[in-house]
């Protein structure tokens, strides 16, 4: 099956200006995440998605990020001014609720898109 | 915060063993322990999960200790290929449970 699609996968752009990164989950996945991994550290989460309702946001910088999935399908993360402590790279993951033999329900599998690497300068 | 310590790097012989700890000693009876690997420039992907029995499958086994208070993720015949960040992360099992990520285990393996 295709994996996460993301794009673009290299930007750089200078302080205060905008970017949008898109991401294309796996299809008929309905929970999709924003990462943001800043060099050598691990992935941190900015929002889930559950089709197109928000699950959490709480990591999210809302003064200058904002994400959508409206038809619960395709994504995009705005970043509206940027700064320079925001490159980083940005990683797009998706699963889907299924039982897992634990026979509980699980978000897990998470599949990854090879991310966008922003470079602020 | 994450809830795992895992050392920071590693080294193991192509061809052997590798075996990664991690130590989880605040784990909830309802927390399973899940690891990932992040390859350079790729980004990260499931490996292999457990709640408190050992795991095997086709790319790694999960060994956890009986009061589940740490864990070892063994790469049987590591390859130049298994060359990555491994993450060790404990979590609940539902929808809404996110995934937090530490800084991980750079393994390097030496040919």
């Amino acid at each position: 099956e295709a994996g996460v699609a993301q794009s673009p996968r290299y930007k750089i752009i200078e302080k205060r200006q905008s970017v949008a990164f898109w991401c294309n989950p796996i299809s008929g996945h309905a929970t999709l995440y924003w990462y943001q991994q800043i060099l050598g550290q691990g992935p941190k989460l900015l929002i889930q998605f559950q089709n197109n309702g928000v699950v959490d946001d709480s990591q999210l910088p809302k003064d200058r990020f904002s994400a959508e999935r409206l038809k619960g399908v395709d994504s995009t993360l705005k970043i509206q001014p940027a700064k320079l402590e925001d490159s980083a790279v940005y990683l797009c993951a998706s699963s889907t609720n299924v039982p897992d033999r634990f026979h509980q329900f699980s978000t897990d599998t998470q599949y990854f898109g090879p991310g966008t690497r922003l470079t602020v300068l | 915060d994450a809830k795992t310590t895992q050392p920071p790097s590693m080294d193991c012989a192509e061809g052997r063993a590798a075996n990664l700890p991690c130590n989880h000693s605040t784990i909830s009876g309802n927390e399973y322990v899940y690891w990932y690997r992040q390859i350079h420039s790729q980004g990260p992907q499931y490996i292999i999960h457990g709640l408190k029995n050992n795991e095997t499958n086709e790319m790694a086994s999960l060994i956890i200790t009986e009061d589940r208070k740490s864990s070892t993720l063994i790469l049987p015949h590591a390859t130049l290929r298994d060359t990555a960040v491994y993450y060790c992360i404990v979590r609940v099992l539902n929808r809404d449970d996110k995934i937090i990520f530490g800084k991980g285990t750079r393994l390097h393996i030496l040919p």
